[in-house]
């Protein structure tokens, strides 16, 4: 089992609509959630990230997270074809265990947003 | 503030050659980590550097090597290249290491091509 798992996609949304990205992680000692997007060619960029379970709105972005579940989504209301992006999850542990402090990221998912 | 600054942005070498790629961090930030993209395996994390010492390492070999100057600058370095080290090679900051809650910043990468 990969230690985060992104759904796969590509995923395509019409112009305007919410694009939904999913994120399951297997380390329940994990404590941070970070998004970034990246486009081709470009550097990952930070978009959000999210400590606590619930949700946490910037704009038109909002992550959700479940930690019971092992669950983080980000949604994007409105979508925009600049969105059309790789998104990438990232995940991080606390203090302790050989993975400490480190990033672990998803392979991402593409999406695009089409007029 | 200026970003994180990597050089050479490209990079040819032949196998059996080694590279030095350079890395410089948003001012003020105290710890570096490397990664290592592919189409194949997403971003892999390599090490972390914080305070000149290293503080994590991913599952790379030995000959992936990095250190961290006074001034924060960092240096990754890859010797006896082989044909699968063909990668983005990116560098993050952060303001401080990766066991806490900080974002990382990412430079523009170091696309290296081995021939």
């Amino acid at each position: 089992q990969k230690e985060v798992e992104q759904n796969s996609g590509p995923l395509s949304v019409p112009e305007g609509a919410i694009a939904s990205l999913n994120c399951t992680y297997s380390d329940r000692g994990s404590q941070s959630f970070f998004w970034y997007r990246q486009y081709s060619g470009k550097s990952p960029e930070l978009i959000m990230f999210i400590y606590s379970n619930g949700d946490k709105e910037d704009g038109r972005f909002t992550a959700q997270l479940n930690k019971a579940s092992q669950y983080v989504s980000l949604l994007i209301r409105d979508s925009q074809p600049s969105d059309s992006a790789t998104y990438l999850c990232a995940v991080k542990r606390s203090a302790g265990g050989t993975s400490y402090g480190k990033l672990t990221f998803g392979q991402g998912t593409i999406l695009t947003v089409h007029p | 503030k200026a970003g994180v600054t990597q050089t050479p942005r490209y990079l040819i070498k032949t196998r059996g050659q080694q590279v030095t790629l350079s890395c410089s961090p948003i001012s003020g930030h105290r710890s570096v980590s490397w990664y290592q993209q592919t189409p194949g395996q997403g971003l892999q994390f390599l090490f972390e550097y914080f305070s000149e010492t290293q503080r994590n390492k991913g599952n790379f070999p030995g000959r992936f090597s990095g250190r961290q100057f006074s001034n924060s600058r960092s240096e990754m370095n890859v010797s006896t290249l082989e044909l699968g080290d063909s990668a983005l090679y990116l560098c993050a900051s952060s303001l401080f290491g990766q066991g806490t809650n900080s974002p990382l910043h990412f430079g523009n990468g170091t696309r290296l091509t081995v021939t």
